[in-house]
C-alpha cells in the first residue's frame, strides 16, 4: 500500500515562473491537506480539499496560490509567479473518510527553491 | 489565535538518558492534540493522539501525556534511532475545523 505520493521531490523556479507541485493521496483517502514549511518555522497549514471541494482555504496567501483536487488525477498546488519568499517545503498529507484530521499521513515534501 | 510552544528546541542526550519534551498550547476549545516524529528530509510521521486532560500514551520507549495548558512527550532510554525533530500540534475550533497548528519542534539528538 504506497503512502502519500509527492513530485517532484526539488523543484527549482526562476522568479516569475510558475510552480506545479503534485499529491497523490494514499488509496482510499479522500481528503488532502497542503502545508508549508519554511526556514526555521514551523509547518503551516495552507488548504484542506476534498474531491472537487476547496472545503478550508483560510492558510492560503489570497493571491498566486491556487489548489484542486479533480474527480481524477492528483491534487495539485499551483504557484504563478513565484518569488523568492516562496521558497520553502511543501507537505501533503491525507485522511480517510470518516474521520478527517484524526490522523494525517503526510508524504515527503516538495522542496521549492526560486532563484 | 490558538498558539503551540514547544520546548526546548534542541536537546542533546545519551544513549540511555531519559527525558521530557515540553509542549505548551493556547486553543479555544481543543478537539486533539498529536504528536509526529519528522526526519530530515521526509514528511511527518504519526505517532499519538490525545484528546483529553489526563490521557496517556505509549509507544516503544515513547509516552505522551496531556493537561489542560500542555503535552509532555517523555522517552524513556533513548537509542540513537529516536533522534529526530518531535512536532506537537493542536486541532482546534468549532466543529468542522480540520487544520493542524503545528509548534516549531524539538530537535532530538542521541548520542551513542
Amino acid at each position: 500500500n504506497a503512502g502519500v505520493m509527492q513530485n517532484p521531490r526539488h523543484l527549482v523556479r526562476r522568479r516569475g515562473q510558475e510552480a506545479r507541485l503534485r499529491c497523490s493521496p494514499m488509496k482510499g483517502h479522500s481528503h488532502v491537506y497542503w502545508y508549508r514549511q519554511l526556514p526555521e518555522e514551523g509547518l503551516k497549514f495552507m488548504v484542506y480539499l476534498q474531491k472537487e471541494n476547496i472545503i478550508d482555504e483560510s492558510g492560503m496567501p489570497k493571491e498566486r496560490f491556487s489548489a484542486e483536487f479533480p474527480k481524477e488525477g492528483p491534487s495539485i498546488l499551483r504557484i504563478q509567479q513565484v518569488v523568492r519568499g516562496d521558497s520553502a517545503a511543501y507537505f501533503c498529507a491525507s485522511s480517510p473518510p470518516g474521520r478527517p484530521n484524526e490522523k494525517l499521513f503526510f508524504g515527503s515534501g516538495t522542496q521549492l527553491s526560486v532563484l | 489565535e490558538d498558539q503551540v510552544t514547544q520546548s526546548p528546541e534542541a536537546l542533546r542526550l545519551q544513549e540511555g538518558e531519559s527525558s521530557s519534551l515540553n509542549c505548551s498550547y493556547t486553543v479555544s476549545g481543543l478537539r486533539g492534540l498529536f504528536w509526529y516524529r519528522q526526519d530530515p528530509g521526509k514528511g511527518p510521521e504519526f505517532l499519538f493522539t490525545l484528546y483529553s486532560a489526563g490521557e496517556e500514551k505509549e509507544k516503544e520507549r515513547l509516552k505522551a501525556t496531556l493537561t489542560k495548558k500542555e503535552s509532555f512527550l517523555h522517552i524513556t532510554a533513548p537509542k540513537p534511532e529516536d533522534s529526530a525533530t518531535y512536532l506537537c500540534a493542536v486541532q482546534a475550533g468549532s466543529q468542522g475545523a480540520q487544520k493542524l497548528v503545528f509548534g516549531q519542534g524539538t530537535r532530538l539528538t542521541i548520542n551513542p
